[in-house]
């Protein structure tokens, strides 16, 4: 069965600091890979990653994908209040309409 | 506001009750999809539309139903209604269906809870 698997589950820092949220995916026939930021309520995107070893970055965000190791992982640096939030990443595949979601990292910035 | 509209916001109701979800898609937007959050499951697929047909059908229970209408809004309904029913209910829309131009939009849910 196809799988998206998100690490940690929940992550606790203080503002200033590095983290790092890792997706794995187990998914056939592979097309995108999606990170999601959702902090009350509607999930927003961030990025899209198709190609591997490309870095898509987005001011303190960046995200890489590496389809050897079928993974990706989303940097956050010199986080802020306003990064809390839950992460979401999803898989979409060639057969698929539809993306599938892991069930996200949970991270707490604390000043 | 992403464009995506999705009433009502919150929604209490008892077991055994039917509710119907409803969802307005950005303009332009012909697909709509349904995603069902809840704490321990992430968000999971339940049921895709485009352009008032049904496209895709992921873990949607029997007592779940959907359509799109004319006007492209689309209804979820939710009968015999559990407990374990209870969770944020999302739509989201693309434009056209595909999943490849930088992922959906969506709404800012409906919160179910079931009594």
């Amino acid at each position: 069965e196809d799988k998206v698997v998100q690490s940690p589950l929940s992550l606790v820092v203080h503002e200033g600091d590095t983290v790092t949220l890792n997706c794995s995916y187990e998914v056939t026939n592979f097309r995108s890979l999606l990170w999601y930021k959702q902090e009350k309520k509607a999930p927003t995107f961030l990025f899209m990653l198709t190609s591997s070893g490309i870095e898509k970055k987005s001011g303190r965000l960046s995200s890489i994908l590496d389809k050897k190791e079928l993974s990706s992982i989303l940097n956050i640096t010199a986080t802020q209040t306003g990064d809390s939030a839950i992460y979401l990443c999803a898989v979409d595949w060639y057969t698929g309409n539809q993306f599938y979601f892991g069930t996200g990292t949970s991270l707490t910035v604390i000043p | 506001d992403s464009g995506v509209t999705q009433t009502p916001k919150h929604l209490i109701t008892a077991t055994g009750q039917r509710v119907t979800l409803r969802c307005s898609p950005r303009s332009g937007d012909l697909s709509v999809y349904w995603y069902q959050q809840s704490l321990d499951q992430g968000l999971q697929f339940l049921i895709q539309y485009y352009n008032g047909e049904e496209r895709a059908k992921g873990n949607i229970l029997e007592r779940f139903s959907a359509q799109q209408f004319p006007d492209l809004h689309s209804e979820l309904n939710l009968s015999s209604l559990e407990l374990g029913d209870s969770a944020l209910y999302f739509c989201a829309s693309s434009v056209d269906g595909s999943v490849e131009v930088g992922g959906y939009t969506f709404g800012s849910g409906t919160r179910l809870t079931v009594v």
